[in-house]
């Protein structure tokens, strides 16, 4: 079974700069989320799809970042314009559906660095 | 509000001794708990969780976890560390939208 694909690995930009990253999840995982993990902190929950609809995204700064997953499937997260501080690894997760007991499954994240 | 404290923010542990990494939650009800591995360059691993029933789970890779409702807490344990267990350990508990609320973490230094 393929895991979660995320891309690019790695990404650097400057200050100011927009970014874009793309997630696919484990094939009909209908819950899907985003996780910023600043070097030394554990993963912070930035927005949380069911489907194509959002659950949670009360963590998202949407004066510069968004998401969104459009069919439901693959999803893609913005930043425009970056800062300094949105410097962290990019986490994206997936779960079969809704429920406290389900199992999230993580991609390898993207790693940002604004300078 | 669901949160999770990881009071040890590094460990050093001798291979082949024991190893316990704490974690203390705050929720009203008995959470979901989950306890998360990070190699440098990977993603999270799963490596237990605990919804209800016995108290003691058993995870992969040889690591178990006590649910103790009288102290608010979830501590991770193995009994002999190997040198590949060395990593990040995320405690973490479910929010109300099912989502994870992660600790800051544990970092695991294992010496020979």
């Amino acid at each position: 079974e393929a895991g979660v694909a995320q891309s690019p690995r790695y990404k650097i930009i400057e200050k100011r700069q927009s970014v874009a990253f793309w997630c696919n999840p484990i094939s009909g995982h209908a819950t899907l989320y985003w996780y910023q993990q600043i070097l030394g902190q554990g993963p912070k929950l930035l927005i949380q799809f069911q489907n194509n609809g959002v659950v949670d995204d009360s963590q998202l700064p949407k004066d510069r970042f968004s998401a969104e997953r459009l069919k439901g499937v693959d999803s893609t997260l913005k930043i425009q314009p970056a800062k300094l501080e949105d410097s962290a690894v990019y986490l994206c997760a997936s779960s079969l559906n809704l429920g406290g007991g389900r199992e999230a499954f993580f991609g390898q994240g993207t790693r940002l660095t604004v300078v | 509000a669901q949160s999770v404290t990881q009071p040890d923010i590094h460990i050093t542990v001798s291979e082949g001794a024991s190893l316990e990494l704490r974690c203390n939650y705050s929720y009203g009800a008995t959470p979901y708990l989950f306890w998360y591995v990070q190699s440098p360059g990977q993603g999270l691993q799963l490596l237990l969780k605990y919804f209800s029933g016995d108290t003691l789970v058993q995870g992969i890779k040889g690591f178990e976890a006590e649910f103790k409702r009288s102290q608010s807490s979830f501590n991770l344990r193995k009994p002999s560390v190997h040198w590949s267990d060395a990593a990040e350990y995320f405690c973490a508990v479910v929010l109300s939208g099912y989502a994870l609320n992660f600790g800051k973490g544990t970092s695991l230094l294992v010496t020979p």
